[in-house]
This record gives C-alpha cells, sequence and structure tokens, in this order.
C-alpha cells in the first residue's frame, strides 16, 4: 500500500500562471478531501470528494479554483491565475468507509506563487 | 461555520513529563473528535479518535471527551523528543462527513 500519493511533491508558478495538483488515493477509499496548509491559516478545507461526486466545496475560492475526480484513482485541483497568496502546502487526504473514519493524508504539493 | 479552538498555541515539557493538549468546539452538533500528530515536514497522521464521553487510552496517550462542554483533550505521558510535532484537533458535526481542524498546539519536548 503506497499510501496517497501526490504530485508534484513542489512546483514554483509565477503569478498568473496555472497550477494543477494530482492526487492518488488509497485504492478503495470511497473519499477524498483536499485542504491547504499555511503558518498563519492552519488546515483549511477546501472541497471533498465521495464516491467520485462533488460533495462540498464550500472552502474553494470560487473564482479561481477548481477540483475534479475524473475516476476512482485521481482527483485534480486547479488553480487558474495563481497569486502569491495562493502560496501554501496542499493536502489531498482519502478516507475508507470503515472504522473510525480516519483520513490518510498524502505527503502534500508546496506550492510557491513568485 | 463551526470553529475548533485548541490551546495552548505551544507547549514545552521536559522529556519524561505530561503534555496536556485541549480542544472546544463551537458547533453543539458535533458527534465525533480526532487528534493527528504532524512532524515537521510531515503530513498529518491519526493519533486517535474519539465519539463517546469518558476516556480511551492506547499506550502512553490518553484522550478524555465531555460531549456536554464539546471539549476533548489530548494527554500525552512520559513525553520523548519524538513527540513533538504539531497536534491538530478535528471535529465533525453529526451527518456531516467533513471534519473541521483546529489550527493546532505545537509541542516540544526537551531531553
Amino acid at each position: 500500500n503506497a499510501g496517497v500519493i501526490q504530485t508534484p511533491r513542489h512546483k514554483v508558478t509565477g503569478k498568473g500562471q496555472e497550477a494543477t495538483l494530482w492526487c492518488e488515493p488509497i485504492s478503495g477509499h470511497s473519499a477524498v478531501f483536499w485542504y491547504r496548509q499555511t503558518i498563519v491559516q492552519g488546515l483549511e478545507f477546501l472541497t471533498y470528494f465521495r464516491n467520485q461526486a462533488p460533495i462540498d466545496d464550500s472552502g474553494m475560492p470560487k473564482e479561481r479554483f477548481s477540483a475534479q475526480m475524473p475516476n476512482q484513482s485521481h482527483s485534480t485541483l486547479k488553480i487558474q491565475s495563481t497569486q502569491p497568496q495562493d502560496s501554501a502546502v496542499y493536502l489531498c487526504a482519502s478516507r475508507g468507509t470503515g472504522g473510525s473514519y480516519e483520513q490518510y493524508f498524502g505527503p502534500g504539493t508546496r506550492l510557491t506563487v513568485l | 461555520q463551526q470553529k475548533v479552538q485548541q490551546s495552548p498555541e505551544s507547549l514545552i515539557v521536559p522529556e519524561g513529563g505530561m503534555a496536556s493538549l485541549n480542544c472546544t468546539s463551537s458547533d453543539r452538533n458535533v458527534d465525533y473528535f480526532w487528534w493527528y500528530r504532524q512532524h515537521s515536514g510531515k503530513s498529518p497522521k491519526m493519533l486517535m479518535s474519539i465519539f463517546s464521553n469518558g476516556e480511551k487510552e492506547e499506550g502512553r496517550f490518553t484522550v478524555h471527551l465531555n460531549k456536554a462542554s464539546l471539549h476533548t483533550s489530548l494527554h500525552i505521558r512520559d513525553s520523548q523528543p519524538s513527540d513533538s510535532a504539531l497536534y491538530l484537533c478535528a471535529a465533525r458535526r453529526g451527518g456531516n462527513y467533513k471534519p473541521t481542524f483546529g489550527k493546532g498546539t505545537s509541542l516540544v519536548v526537551h531531553p
């Protein structure tokens, strides 16, 4: 079990460019969550999918952020026209259907917008 | 919007000492709490979860929950330098799969 896989691990973009982040959840897990983490704001919820369907995107900045889960093996988070304030570690987590509803986090993608 | 407040923001304890961390939710409908640990440069990993009033112990870690006051606490006995990390509390509103995280308590255990 490789755990949750996120690529790339680091991404540097110029202001105004697009960034696409990838997440491969643990096989068999039904829910995928996206968060971003900064020192100031802490761990902020962005969006989540259950059985590939979008359930809650209340944390997403609506104009520039979008997320998709085209199949059960991967999800993408796309940020258009990146701004310096988008710089953060973006974490993807997946969760199975039983037990303690534990979320398993990937290693994260560190996005730096210059 | 539910808020999860953690205290203290930072904590320093000597090796072998007891660390006590607190977490309170603002949502009366919360039915589940988790504690996650995040070492520097790593991603969060669940330590313990609790949904019933009372106490739950796993090794050196003990979690308490008081549902009436929406308060949970994590106690680490015989703290080790390897316990130095950011401890995140998360809470879930009943019927909602999305947990809300607090900002964390930064624990330093010095030798």
